[in-house]
């Protein structure tokens, strides 16, 4: 356990409806990413916040995607109009230099 | 776009024998991080490098990043089955706060 929590650790979820995970990180650490994971490959990049500022977000990443960290606390990622393709792991890392993964969302869509 | 490429994608071993995974990025790296994920796990930190030529050690494990800092490789010493799981690398590039993973390597520890 790295400190970092993830709600929900699994999500079931039709074509077109929208989902919104949570991240809780570690609470000394400003500095936030979100990846994504899918079966055989490595973490794939999708934003980065410190404190409350969204600082860098992926050019890969569709408008349908959104990330909040209210207060520099927790963050939330919001799917709209979930498509199959953006079924996946998605994680949350906190960090001061090296990365503390939480356990991840498991993302399927029908 | 940056890429990051890691060799082998999969390496069987014997309980005793050697291990080393090679990372190779398409640009200069500011900085680079070793991960080792278990199967169903998440990702674990095992070690960042930072200076041109770094060689550092924890255990069994030795890690290099390349001269040019555009490689990098660990290396495990007589593995043992507790190794088993994908280890990654993580590139970092000045200018960017995104790390861009690799491929990853696959080790599976015979014993």
């Amino acid at each position: 356990d790295t400190g970092v929590s993830q709600d929900p650790r699994h999500k079931i979820t039709k074509r077109g409806q929208n989902v919104t995970f949570r991240c809780d990180p570690i609470s000394e650490h400003n500095r936030l990413y979100w990846y994504r994971q899918t079966l055989g490959q490595g973490p794939e990049f999708l934003t980065y916040f410190q404190n409350e500022a969204q600082l860098e977000k992926s050019r890969l990443l569709s408008d349908r995607f959104s990330a909040e960290r209210p207060k520099g606390s927790f963050s939330t990622l919001e799917i709209q109009r979930t498509e199959q393709g953006d079924s996946a792991m998605y994680l949350c890392a906190t960090t001061p230099v090296e990365q503390y993964f939480g356990p991840g969302t498991r993302l399927t869509v029908t | 776009g940056q890429q990051v490429m890691q060799i082998p994608q999969y390496q069987h071993v014997q309980e005793g024998e050697d291990f080393t995974t090679y990372c190779n990025s398409s640009t200069t790296l500011s900085n680079i991080q070793w991960y080792k994920q278990r199967p169903g796990g998440h990702p674990v930190f095992l070690i960042q490098l930072v200076k041109s030529g770094e060689v550092k050690k924890q255990k069994r494990l030795t890690f290099q990043f390349g001269e040019a800092k555009k490689n990098s490789s660990l290396h495990i010493t007589a593995t043992q089955t507790t190794d088993v799981g994908t280890y990654f690398c993580a590139g970092g590039t000045s200018g960017t706060y995104k790390y861009i993973f690799g491929t990853g390597t696959r080790l599976k520890v015979l014993a």
